[in-house]
């Protein structure tokens, strides 16, 4: 079957640096999303990959290794406003979109 | 700037009634997703559209059925509601195929929250 996992919940301090995982077994790989979504909002995009390395944009940079089958959000200068989950999604071979479970991130002052 | 608005953002109904969650989006897409969300699930696909009057299943269509009129509005039906489709429905539209890979950023709107008691 298909698969994304992602941590439930995660806690960080303001200011600090967080990185949130995603592992996924799929069937094919047609690059990787990661939403944001505050509680009670819409998911809003945040970044894709396709191809293995790190894409950066400003305080948020998101890294994939296609053949470890593994991202990382990688969130630094926290802010409270950041707290809020963060969803993984793939797309398969079929340009079907697999979605994780989301991590939800709690920042603390 | 409104883009995708799902014109209700709290429902309660009983068992067996008919519900109706509307979607409308600006911004011309051809394409529209409706989803459940469910806690420590990811995101299931109900239903999408890539076109006027055309419909495809997602993953979970059982109980559910969908309506696209007109390209800007997309329309999730529960023929007879049950307790387990309490849920938040998400609806999503996007401009190109899923087909197409990176270009297919979903434009999510808020979401309706659904009890069925």
């Amino acid at each position: 079957g298909q698969n994304i996992d992602q941590p439930t919940e995660m806690t960080a301090t303001e200011g600090a640096i967080v990185q949130i995982n995603c592992t996924y077994q799929t069937s094919g790989f047609n690059g990787l999303f990661w939403y944001q979504q505050h509680a009670g909002e819409a998911p809003t995009f945040l970044s894709y990959n396709v191809l293995d390395g790190l894409e950066e944009k400003g305080r948020f940079s998101s890294f994939l290794s296609r053949s470890k089958g593994y991202s990382y959000l990688l969130l630094k200068e926290l802010q409270m406003k950041d707290s809020a989950s963060y969803l993984c999604a793939v797309f398969d071979s079929n340009y079907q979109l697999i979605w994780g479970a989301g991590t939800k991130l709690i920042i603390k002052p | 700037d409104v883009k995708v608005t799902q014109s209700s953002r709290y429902l309660v109904k009983r068992t067996g009634e008919k519900v109706f969650l509307e979607c409308v989006q600006d911004m011309d897409h051809e394409n529209m997703f409706w989803y459940r969300q469910d806690p420590g699930l990811g995101l299931r696909l109900i239903y999408f559209s890539y076109d006027v009057k055309m419909k495809e299943k997602g993953d979970i269509p059982e109980g559910y059925s969908v309506s696209r009129e007109k390209k800007e509005r997309f329309s999730l039906i529960l023929e007879s509601a049950s307790t387990n489709q309490t849920s938040m429905y998400l609806c999503a539209s996007s401009l190109l195929g899923q087909g197409f890979s990176g270009a297919n950023v979903l434009t999510f709107g808020a979401g309706s929250r659904l009890t069925v008691l």
